[in-house]
């Protein structure tokens, strides 16, 4: 039952550099986020996709691209990688049920240098 | 757009006692979702409970129980009978359309 799977867990950038966190669920979830973590801030909202085809921004949605490739994947991309994008990056999935809860990756710490 | 504020950074509590994590927030919509998430130093994000906007009656999970005050947009949560493995950073989740958190709570719970 692997639920929510995140990859990679860590990595380091240079500025500038590009690179796409991928996440996957196999537990037939509309719902699809990704989150940012920062010391003080919580979890702030990138980009989430409520449905396969479709994505919205969230509350820090500048400097990130997204793509829900099909209902189990759902990518983040850093066109051009700056410091303040340092973070931990969670992606999660959720049912179409409002009350059910939402399953999380293990996140992914990312640097950038 | 909703907001979730966590007025606390830190809380700690002695082991056996009571303590009481708030969360207010701000929404125009009547029909939401309420939830608690731990989060231990694995980075796991675990739901501690959840509650039903339309539901008047507060949720209850064995030790951790919360107070929705619908009208006033507050919902705390109290763990009873702290334990040690309760330490972790709490965060507090509205849900309508999208899921938003709060900044967390950091809880400490002394031996």
């Amino acid at each position: 039952n692997a639920g929510v799977t995140q990859t990679p867990k860590f990595q380091v950038l240079k500025t500038g550099q590009s690179m796409t966190l991928q996440c996957a669920q196999d537990m037939n979830h509309n719902s699809m986020y990704w989150y940012r973590q920062d010391p003080g801030m919580g979890l702030r909202l990138i980009y989430y996709s409520a449905s396969e085809g479709t994505t919205d921004k969230g509350e820090v949605p500048n400097g990130y691209n997204v793509s829900r490739l099909n209902k189990r994947e759902f990518s983040l991309r850093l066109e051009s990688a700056a410091p303040s994008q340092t973070s931990v990056y969670f992606c999660a999935s959720k049912a179409p049920s409002g009350v059910t809860e939402a399953f999380f990756g293990q996140g992914t710490r990312l640097t950038v240098v | 757009a909703q907001t979730v504020t966590q007025s606390q950074p830190e809380m700690s509590v002695q082991e056996a006692e009571t303590v009481t994590l708030s969360c207010t927030y701000d929404t125009s919509e009547s029909d939401y979702y309420l939830f608690w998430y731990k989060q231990p130093p694995s980075r796991q994000m675990i739901l501690v409970i959840r509650q039903e906007a339309y539901k008047q009656q507060n949720a209850t999970e064995n030790r951790f129980s919360v107070n929705f005050q619908k009208a006033a947009k507050s919902f705390s949560l109290k763990i009873s009978d702290s334990q040690l493995g309760d330490a972790a950073m709490y965060f507090c989740a509205y849900m309508s359309y999208k899921l938003s958190f709060g900044a967390g709570t950091t809880v400490t719970v002394r031996a």
